[in-house]
């Protein structure tokens, strides 16, 4: 069976600190992955999504990059992290090349910068 | 602009009671509708998917609608328990790819 993993599920960095999130999806290949932001009450909104590898979109301009290094590998990462960062992070994957299926979310990470 | 909007943006309901949430979308090419189930501080969980030639699908005690024509989509509940205390969201994917437009979502609160 695919399971999705997410890490760290909880952080708290400093103003000005680098970011990296990292995701893993097992039991499939060639995933479309994605990266999501939800603010305190707020719906999620796509950040970066892959079709494959070193492929990334991106759907809103911000402080943060994607990478794609290996088929089910996503990292999302910032050089300096703004206080408006703060957020649940959510990734998630869905079959590639297969319309009309679910997409299936890790459990998030909160991040909170301070 | 693609866009799913949601309403009530929250909800309070009494244990047992039913209730309806709704969403209407403007996403063009339509490809699929799914309602998620998102627990706080989790990730959202699927509860339902239709394809435009769907106008209903049950999932337990979830009962989704859905109206292509007139771009607009409904969650039942029914004998609503506490454990349905959550954020329902409404997602509609593009028919090219699979990229999905999420709605801001209804709080649901169930009281005993």
């Amino acid at each position: 069976s695919q399971t999705i993993h997410q890490w760290p599920a909880t952080l708290v960095q400093p103003v000005g600190s680098p970011l990296s999130l990292e995701c893993t999806v097992e039991g499939t290949s060639n995933p479309n992955l994605y990266w999501y932001r939800q603010a305190a009450g707020r719906g999620l909104q796509l950040l970066f999504y892959s079709v494959g590898i070193g492929q990334i979109s991106s759907e809103v301009p911000q402080n943060l990059s994607a990478s794609r290094p290996q088929d089910r590998q996503f990292i999302l990462s910032s050089k300096k992290l703004l206080l408006s960062d703060s957020g649940f992070y959510l990734c998630a994957w869905s079959p590639g090349r297969a319309l009309n299926t679910e997409a299936f979310f890790g459990q998030g990470t909160r991040l909170t910068v301070v | 602009k693609n866009q799913v909007e949601q309403s009530p943006q929250s909800l309070i309901i009494l244990e047992g009671k039913n209730c309806t949430l709704q969403c209407n979308y403007t996403v063009s090419p339509f490809s699929n509708l799914r309602w998620y189930k998102q627990d706080t501080g989790r990730g959202p969980v699927s509860l339902t998917i239709m394809t435009f030639s769907e106008n209903t699908k049950s999932n337990g005690r979830y009962t989704a609608t859905l109206d292509a024509d007139t771009k607009q989509s409904s969650l039942h509940i029914t004998a609503s328990q506490l454990s349905d205390s959550a954020s329902y969201i409404c997602v509609v994917s593009l028919a090219a790819g699979n990229k999905l437009t999420f709605g801001g979502g209804t709080r649901v609160l169930v009281k005993p």
